[in-house]
């Protein structure tokens, strides 16, 4: 699976949309980006997934650059509760063969200021 | 609908005793992984099931680490004897398995474990 550079930190006002990103210039053309959440002493929380095209959930967006080299979590309007690690993980299919699990990188702590 | 339970959520012993975690994965997920995570790190694979068949273990320090998942549901990770480098936080996770071209696994919160 493709390596992750995520920002070690970043802090957000409450209510302002907080632009998360990271960088996979390896990733191939099977493989998914994934972002998982991890608030303080919990188990990490699946956010969003995608592979070429923007996606939206409830919780929020994914924006993937047309070369597939970077991605963007956005969360639309922070509120104290967002405040966590958030990891960046490419993987691939499982019928491409990639590994089951996930590789988690160092992520990045957002802290959202009231 | 439950999501993955853990127990329990605190563990603390002394160096040399047995320990064992307890995971309930989502209901009709066969695919349930155990992971680790050392403090200021990301988690990291130790032992994956499908149903009841360990087929990624390469990560499980099987002197002391053992687990099984009995009946494909439930799963047991035990350590015996426990060491001071033990202590860490294991993370209980599931997903549907086998025939998903994506297959997103979900988190239990984890038993912090500290051995003395």
């Amino acid at each position: 699976d493709a390596k992750t550079t995520q920002p070690p930190s970043m802090d957000c006002a409450e209510g302002r949309a907080a632009n998360l990103p990271c960088n996979h210039s390896t990733i191939s053309g099977n493989e998914y980006v994934y972002w998982y959440r991890q608030i303080h002493s919990q188990g990490p929380q699946y956010i969003i997934h995608g592979l070429k095209n923007n996606e939206t959930n409830e919780m929020a967006s994914l924006i993937i650059t047309e070369d597939r080299k970077s991605s963007t979590l956005i969360l639309p309007h922070a509120t104290l509760r967002d405040t966590a690690v958030y990891y960046c993980i490419v993987r691939g299919t499982i019928s491409s063969g990639s590994a089951r699990q996930l590789t988690f990188g160092s992520g990045t702590q957002l802290t959202v200021l009231p | 609908e439950a999501g993955v339970v853990q127990s329990p959520r605190y563990k603390i012993i002394e160096k040399k005793q047995p320990v064992a975690f307890w995971c309930n994965p989502i209901s009709g997920h066969n695919t349930l992984y155990w992971y680790l995570q050392n403090l200021g790190q990301g988690p990291e694979l130790l032992i994956r099931y499908e149903n009841e068949e360990a087929v990624d273990d390469s990560q499980l320090p099987k002197d002391r680490f053992s687990a099984e998942r009995l009946k494909g549901v439930d799963s047991t990770l035990k350590i015996q004897p426990a060491e001071l480098g033990d202590s860490a936080v294991y993370l209980c996770a599931s997903s549907l398995g086998i025939g998903r071209t994506t297959d997103t696994q979900y988190f239990g919160p984890g038993t912090r474990l500290t051995v003395l």
